[in-house]
């Protein structure tokens, strides 16, 4: 079951705001972000595990409600650089698969000057 | 200093005809998968394996085999291909300790006519 993601797509203006969400129908384990530029494979952003941590790094923040089997990516001051799109990986709770980590259908984010 | 290396890169195969894909990695890592991406579906998994020697089906097996027969290698077998199975696959690996990051290889451009 993959993760749902929205929006699908963001257009943004240099220095604007961004969220993209991400949410299960199943107990998740953690929660892992991942941007992919047009051409390139995807590229590791970040991991968040069940515990409702919040980590960030640079202008680049996330959140994992374990209740709500929900996460936020949050893209301050967007930079050209953060053009690509977004995918939000889950890991299930329960052993029953272990080390299963299936994708949403990613955000298209696009950064304009 | 390699990472994740797939082969081949692009292939044209017609229906029904078979082939491989190679993934191998240098990383030591437990965990590989193998994805297929197409355009608005995101990175759907079809099969991982969290060892040497095991394997499990993702959410989009069919039409597909797999095998890990040495911890470095997981390849990715077509047996009858069909137009269907036209996509850009990607294989990763990783470990769930750690950062828990996921390694890609560049992906490998399957067509078939």
């Amino acid at each position: 079951q993959q993760p749902v993601q929205s929006p699908q797509a963001v257009i943004l203006r240099e220095g604007e705001d961004a969220v993209i969400n991400c949410s299960s129908s199943k107990a998740l384990y953690s929660v892992h972000w991942y941007r992919q530029k047009h051409g390139e494979a995807p590229v590791f952003l970040m991991i968040l595990l069940k515990g409702g941590e919040q980590k960030g790094h640079d202008k680049i923040s996330a959140s994992f409600n374990e209740k709500k089997q929900q996460s936020s990516l949050y893209l301050t001051a967007s930079q050209l650089s953060y053009s690509g799109t977004y995918f939000c990986g889950t890991r299930l709770a329960g052993g029953t698969s272990y080390g299963k980590l299936t994708f949403g259908q990613g955000t298209i984010l696009t950064v304009h000057p | 200093n390699a990472g994740v290396t797939q082969t081949p890169k692009f292939r044209v195969l017609k229906t029904g005809q078979s082939m491989t894909l190679l993934c191998a990695q240098d990383m030591n890592h437990e965990y590989m998968y193998w994805y297929r991406q197409d355009p608005g579906m995101g990175l759907r998994l079809i099969h991982y394996s969290v060892g040497e020697g095991t394997t499990a089906k993702g959410e989009v097996p069919d039409g597909y085999n797999v095998s890990r027969l040495k911890k470095q290698n997981f390849l990715l077998g077509l047996e009858s291909a069909a137009p269907s199975q036209t996509s850009v696959y990607f294989c990763a690996s990783g470990q769930l300790s750690g950062t828990g990051e996921l390694f890609f290889g560049e992906g490998s451009r399957l067509t078939v006519l």
